[in-house]
């Protein structure tokens, strides 16, 4: 089964703090792909990386950083010195052969100045 | 460039009756999505179009859910007769896809349509 699971709803935070979003994922294929969305209030979906199960590299691009472990199946997004515009919903996504795009249920995040 | 285009973006009706939504992708994404996604979850495939023909539509609750890309650009997802279960944001999204079965184009989304039915 494909399965994608964000544990954590809802996550509030004070401006320039560190927050990490959990992403674990669930899939019998070797060839996936990840990716992690926002979804600020205004309802559109943007796009923020894509890794493939080959590369474990860390990524790091600015204040977001995501540290893909196949170990423990998981693609963590870490925001650092968060600012109030972080405050979106942050979607952890997988692709594989068989399935399309499976979506978590999201993490709300809450930075507050 | 110009990102996936939606309208309208706001419609409110009332059950058992019909809305269309349409979408116009990002130039040159020959794969076309649309998405639902009620308030509080993650979005989930309604049909999948790769150039005018439909890739996976095995979500879409066809007695009253049905889409069409005719030309292969563009495409309308219409409800008739719409329920209240119907209320979400209806999110069209393209990507390029140089064959069938390949999973990791990435895909860019419109902004949404939200549906409320009263």
């Amino acid at each position: 089964a494909q399965k994608v699971t964000q544990a954590q709803t809802e996550i509030s935070v004070v401006e320039k703090e560190d927050v990490t979003l959990d992403c674990v994922y669930e899939t019998r294929d070797t060839t996936y792909y990840l990716f992690w969305y926002k979804q600020p209030p205004s309802g559109e979906l943007v796009f923020l990386i894509r890794r493939n199960s080959f590369d474990e590299q860390n990524e790091i691009s600015g204040r977001y950083s995501w540290n893909f472990q196949k170990s423990t199946s998981s693609f963590n997004f870490t925001i650092t010195a968060s600012q109030v515009v972080d405050s979106a919903v942050y979607f952890c996504a997988l692709s594989t052969r068989t399935y399309k795009y499976i979506f978590g249920t999201g993490t709300r995040l809450k930075v507050l100045a | 460039e110009a990102g996936v285009a939606q309208s309208p973006r706001y419609k409110i009706i009332e059950k058992r009756q019909s809305v269309a939504f349409w979408c116009n992708p990002i130039s040159g994404h020959a794969t076309l999505y649309w998405y639902q996604q009620i308030l509080g979850q993650g979005p989930k495939l309604l049909i999948q179009f790769q150039n005018n023909g439909v890739v996976d539509d095995s979500q879409l609750p066809k007695d009253r859910f049905s889409a069409e890309r005719l030309k292969g650009v563009d495409s309308t997802l219409k409800i008739q007769p719409a329920k209240l279960e119907d209320s979400a944001v209806y999110l069209c999204a393209s990507s390029y896809l140089l064959r069938q079965n390949v999973s990791g184009n990435t895909i860019y989304f419109g902004e949404g349509s939200w549906l409320t039915v009263v």
